[in-house]
């Protein structure tokens, strides 16, 4: 069975500052990576995924993660955080090759200050 | 484009009655999914549906809960005899196939139990 561990469930970070996001998994089948973000009362979207091919991955609004397959981990990072990305951030797997039930890790809430 | 559409967004029940909560994929998609985030967690997987097949229920309280998807119109999660326990956000994800494929998420529907 696969799970995700989100080892931090607030990361207080102040504007311009850099941030982590730490995300480990448990599996022993390849899987697919994926980290999302949820604003207040909306839904997910997804922030960047990981399927395959290079390992440091590039998603929309200048967040990045690299997958690292020794460690089980997959990190989101940016380098200069702004108070619009205050939200809550998932970081979910899926087996590779079968159909994509996705197991979500509990939750980084991100609170930015000015 | 429409993106995943959910109605009603809140739903108040009282305890014994009856929910229901509507689903419209994005256009095209075959795949839909729903998810239950209960207060303060993450999200997790309930059932895994295609037009008119239920694959995966696995996530799925046996009693009360049901889910279908019909050769027309939008998937609908139903709850019988609601009970307090079941207040928590729903959310549906539609993909146009499995394996690789982005999961795309509702705004999702907000069920209080009184």
């Amino acid at each position: 069975a696969q799970s995700v561990t989100q080892l931090d469930s607030q990361v207080p970070v102040f504007e311009e500052a850099p941030v982590e996001l730490r995300c480990n998994y448990s599996s022993s089948v390849s899987v697919y990576l994926f980290w999302y973000v949820q604003y207040p009362n909306q839904g997910l979207q997804l922030l960047l995924k990981y399927l395959s091919g290079s390992t440091l991955v590039k998603g929309i609004n200048g967040f990045e993660a690299e997958f690292n397959k020794s460690q089980t981990s997959f990190h989101l990072r940016k380098p200069s955080v702004h108070i619009s990305d205050t939200a809550e951030y998932f970081c979910a797997v899926t087996l590779s090759g079968g159909y994509n039930k996705l197991i979500f890790g509990a939750g980084t809430r991100l609170a930015v200050h000015p | 484009n429409a993106g995943v559409m959910q109605n009603p967004r809140h739903l108040v029940r009282r305890r014994g009655q009856e929910a229901r909560l509507r689903c419209s994929p994005v256009k095209g998609h075959s795949h839909v999914y729903w998810y239950r985030q209960l207060p303060e967690e993450g999200l997790k997987f309930m059932v895994y549906l295609q037009k008119e097949n239920i694959i995966d229920e696995s996530g799925m309280p046996k009693e009360r809960f049901s889910a279908e998807f019909p050769k027309e119109g939008p998937s609908i999660l139903r709850i019988q005899q609601v009970v307090r326990g079941d207040s928590a956000a729903y959310f549906c994800a539609s993909s146009p196939a499995q394996g690789k494929e982005t999961q795309y998420f509702g705004p999702g529907t907000r069920l209080l139990v009184l």
